[in-house]
């Protein structure tokens, strides 16, 4: 099956600076890439995403870029915010076949923005 | 409504106690998944569901029985559970998408403490 690995389990960074995390996974077959933030005692929540046949996608400070070859994939937040500070999880799906709908998460980064 | 909303927010439970985590989302989402999520780890996919069918049981123990009433409700039944079930458990949904993975959408989750 898929594995996911993340790094780093944590990251502390002035407010302005950026931040990058890195995943990679092992299936080929995955095509989905999506990224989530968990405030504490709060739901995951889906801040950006990526598909198999683009390379880089952007949302205003957030953008993820996407190596298929190498198997993995970044998460750059620019010009960081105290609000920022949470977990950050990657994740990837393949879809299709008896795999469909599983993403598998990668084990986290605790961000912190210090002010 | 773009929501997933989960009943309750916490529950306390004996291990003989019998009791039932619900979901609801009404985002035409017809796919809905059940995770498990311990503190400072990612969430751990559980069960699956496609078109109200179970698609997806990642060997979860019998003392865990999902069920999808309709195409907004997903329930979890929880009968003799042990501490170690204890964790936040999220529902989510998401779009079918035969052809790869789509957004999931995250309830905000049950904590359960199982004593």
């Amino acid at each position: 099956g898929e594995n996911v690995e993340q790094h780093p389990s944590t990251l502390s960074v002035q407010e302005g600076d950026s931040a990058v995390i890195k995943c990679t996974y092992s299936d080929s077959a995955s095509n989905y890439f999506p990224w989530y933030k968990q405030e504490l005692g709060k739901r995951p929540q889906l801040i950006i995403d990526i598909r198999s046949n683009v390379g880089e996608k952007k949302d205003q400070r957030i953008a993820v870029t996407l190596n298929k070859t190498a198997k993995h994939f970044s998460l750059h937040i620019t010009e960081t915010q105290p609000e920022d500070s949470a977990v950050y999880f990657c994740a990837a799906s393949s879809g299709g076949g008896t795999s469909y709908g599983k993403l598998t998460f990668g084990q986290g980064t605790i961000l912190t923005v210090h002010p | 409504d773009t929501e997933v909303t989960q009943t309750p927010k916490h529950l306390v439970m004996g291990m003989t106690n019998k009791k039932s985590l619900k979901c609801e989302q009404h985002m035409g989402h017809r796919a809905m998944y059940w995770y498990k999520q311990k503190a400072k780890k990612p969430p751990e996919l559980m069960f699956v569901y496609s078109y109200e069918k179970l698609s997806i049981n990642e060997s979860v123990p019998s003392r865990f029985s999902p069920e999808c009433p309709n195409s907004s409700l997903l329930n979890l039944h929880l009968h003799a559970l042990q501490p170690e079930d204890s964790a936040l458990y999220l529902c989510a949904s998401s779009q079918v998408a035969p052809a790869g993975g789509q957004e999931q959408y995250f309830g905000p989750g049950t904590r359960l403490t199982v004593t």
